[in-house]
């Protein structure tokens, strides 16, 4: 078990350019999440996957956000045209399969600094 | 899912058991409690949850009063490796696949563990 992992893990870019971030989580693990957190705020949910299905996004998920599984396996968010205000940690999570006691498993997060 | 209170900061001297409130007096009767922990620029870790009875692993004890209104996340000899943020989250079982149980953090109780 190696766990979730995700890359970079810091990510610095000039406002207007398009980004893309992955999350590679534990092996198996079906159910995969993106999270993002700002400073001094605890992670809120952005969207979530069913294998290769995404099934839940938030309002937070604008039209410039945009994530994929395309096997099921590893996920990219990617977001376009990014602006100051999408500064924040990206974080992964991931499940082995839906059951009354899901526990998620969080990658360390890719940090945005968008200037 | 339940709302959560939990005071934003809290200190413990190392070798001391750090107990952590948190109050959910609005929690269901098939909500879990959750306790996570980031540690400064770490994705969250999760600690331990419990639905009614209490739960122990290696990381920590949850005690969960009867009427499931609060509960109490003991670390029993602090370490300064457990400086960190905990969060407390109140999460209804996952019902089927399509459903994602997404966790909703506060602000959590900064902890910090001092000589």
């Amino acid at each position: 078990d190696t766990g979730v992992s995700q890359d970079p893990r810091h990510k610095i870019t000039k406002r207007g350019q398009n980004v893309t971030f992955r999350c590679d989580p534990i092996s198996e693990h079906n159910r995969l999440y993106w999270y993002r957190q700002t400073l001094g705020q605890g992670p809120e949910f952005l969207t979530y996957f069913q294998n290769e299905a995404q099934l839940e996004k938030s309002r937070l998920l604008s039209d410039r956000f945009s994530a994929e599984r395309p096997k099921g396996s590893f996920s990219t968010l990617e977001i376009q045209r990014t602006e100051q205000g999408d500064s924040a940690m990206y974080l992964c999570a991931s499940t082995l399969r839906a059951s009354a006691q899901e526990t998620q498993y969080f990658g360390p997060g890719t940090r945005l600094l968008v200037l | 899912d339940a709302k959560t209170t939990q005071p934003p900061s809290m200190d413990c001297a190392e070798g001391r058991a750090a107990n952590l409130p948190c109050n959910h007096s609005t929690i269901s009767g098939n909500e879990y409690v959750y306790w996570y922990r980031q540690i400064h620029s770490q994705g969250p870790q999760y600690i331990i949850h419990g639905l009614k009875n209490n739960e122990t692993n290696e990381m920590a004890s949850l005690i969960i009063t009867e009427d499931r209104k609060s509960s109490t996340l003991i670390l029993p000899h602090a370490t300064l490796r457990d400086t960190a943020v905990y969060y407390c989250i109140v999460r209804a079982p996952t019902i089927n696949t399509g459903t994602a149980s997404k966790l909703t953090f506060g602000t959590g109780t900064r902890l910090q563990v001092t000589l």
